[in-house]
């Protein structure tokens, strides 16, 4: 059974970077698939941040390209997401999942989520 | 505002059918599969439909799905109060080189 784990900080200050890491257990990243994040502020909808595939390939959301990096760790088995210049708008729970054998917008396996507040 | 649209809600009572539309355009729904995703009250979402109208193992036969044009629409069958849940459709779209939309999601009252 696949499994994923969000982990990082729950609080992050105005302008800085968020970080946030999803282990993934019970497949091997490397075995293939891609690999994604997803974000839902309190109380609004999903908003698709982007995804990485284990050679690292990467489609990003063109609204958050300018701001994000996704990669990849295969010796790990985990990838991360990286929120440049975060202002209170990117306080949402941050979801990451797998991608399933469909086009990007098929998420198969999804981590429970983790909540990041910006505010100093 | 999505450019997926959905109604913000829906309601029936146990027992009844419901269906959830979700319209798009030429560029999403018009060309690409439909997925649909329920997310219970402080979980996760969770695919309950791929492919337009495929079933992952494991969800009930009482939810199917349908695409016409640039349209899609799951449908609840048998409706049980587990089934409230907000239901959300996601797309890829081919517009500013590609992205995944997902509409605004339909809040499901089992009344």
């Amino acid at each position: 059974q696949v499994q994923l784990q969000e982990s990082g900080p729950g609080l992050v200050q105005p302008s800085e970077t968020l970080s946030l890491t999803c282990g993934v257990s019970g497949y091997s990243i490397s075995d293939g698939y891609y690999w994604g994040w997803i974000r839902q502020p309190p109380g609004k909808g999903l908003e698709w941040i982007g995804c990485i595939y284990h050679g690292g390939n990467t489609y990003y959301n063109p609204s958050l390209k300018s701001r994000i990096t996704i990669s990849v760790d295969t010796s790990k088995n985990q990838f991360s997401l990286k929120v440049n210049s975060v202002t209170a708008e990117d306080t949402a729970v941050y979801y990451c999942g797998r991608v399933g054998s469909g086009d990007a917008s098929h998420f198969d396996y999804w981590g429970q989520g983790t909540l990041v507040t910006v505010s100093s | 505002q999505s450019a997926l649209t959905q109604p913000p809600s829906a309601s029936g009572t146990p027992g009844q059918r419901v269906t959830i539309s979700c319209s798009g355009s030429s560029s999403n729904i018009g060309s690409n599969a439909v997925y649909w995703y329920q997310q219970l009250p402080g979980t996760a979402p969770k695919l309950v439909i791929y492919r337009n109208n495929e079933r992952p193992s494991g969800v009930p036969d009482r939810f199917s799905a349908s695409k016409s044009g640039t349209s899609a629409s799951l449908a609840i069958s048998g409706l049980r109060p587990e089934d409230e849940a907000d239901y959300y459709c996601a797309v890829w779209d081919a517009s500013l080189g590609g992205r995944v939309l997902f509409g605004g999601g339909t809040k499901l009252t089992v009344l």
